[in-house]
């Protein structure tokens, strides 16, 4: 079945250490997109990328890295620099027309 | 992008119809109404989407006022399953070059109650 996979569903990381967050998806989108959710918070926009070797930064880019070298791949790198990286991590991928996004079942990383 | 606003919370009894309402009053004209749900830890899960006309699927139906302010998302029949967070989102179509992005708000947390 076509889908969205992120990897891994937990991640813990000691405070300064970059971590990077897959995300893979076999449905032939074109976009694809990194939020943020914290507890109680709508999800917020970190980036997103339309087609392969492109990405614009979104709402709270700062600390954030991604990548586009694939269509089916766009991961994300917190960085030392990412005051407050402890969160629930999602990415989410669309195609053009009106459909809105297809979800993975997120990361939740934990830094300690 | 237009905004939404929901109620934060709301009841309803098992096996009877739940209504969550949606105000987006600056909805333009080539903006779409895409319903979401979130279950605890899990990513956003589609429901449907609507432009003007009213849309029913096998999740739920969503009706759309005339004047495109306001929409309302029916589950029918509600089951314990159906508890989570629902959001509503307005959004343009996506082409090639369109930045579109979607603003999410807190949405509205349904309990479903035996």
């Amino acid at each position: 079945d076509g889908g969205i996979t992120q990897s891994p569903k937990y991640l813990f990381r000691k405070e300064g250490q970059n971590v990077t967050l897959s995300c893979e998806q076999n449905l032939n989108h074109d976009a694809m997109y990194w939020y943020r959710q914290d507890p109680g918070q709508g999800l917020r926009l970190i980036y997103y990328s339309q087609i392969v070797n492109d990405f614009q930064k979104g709402d709270i880019a700062e600390g954030y890295s991604v990548s586009r070298e694939k269509k089916e791949s766009f991961p994300l790198t917190v960085t030392s620099a990412q005051k407050n990286p402890t969160a629930f991590y999602l990415c989410a991928s669309s195609q053009q027309g009106v459909r809105g996004y297809t979800f993975g079942s997120g990361t939740r990383l934990t830094v300690v | 992008d237009a905004k939404t606003t929901q109620p934060p919370s709301m009841d309803c009894a098992e096996g009877r119809a739940a209504n969550l309402p949606c105000n987006h009053s600056t909805i333009s004209g080539n903006e779409y109404v895409y319903w979401y749900r979130q279950i605890h830890s899990q990513g956003p899960q589609y429901i449907i989407h609507g432009l003007k006309n009213n849309e029913t699927n096998e999740m739920a139906s969503l009706i759309i006022t005339e004047d495109r302010k306001s929409s309302t998302l029916i589950l029918p029949h509600a089951t314990l399953r159906d508890t989570a967070v629902y959001y509503c989102i307005v959004g343009g179509v996506q082409s090639a070059g369109n930045n579109r992005k979607l603003i999410w708000g807190l949405g509205t947390s349904l309990a479903v109650n035996p």
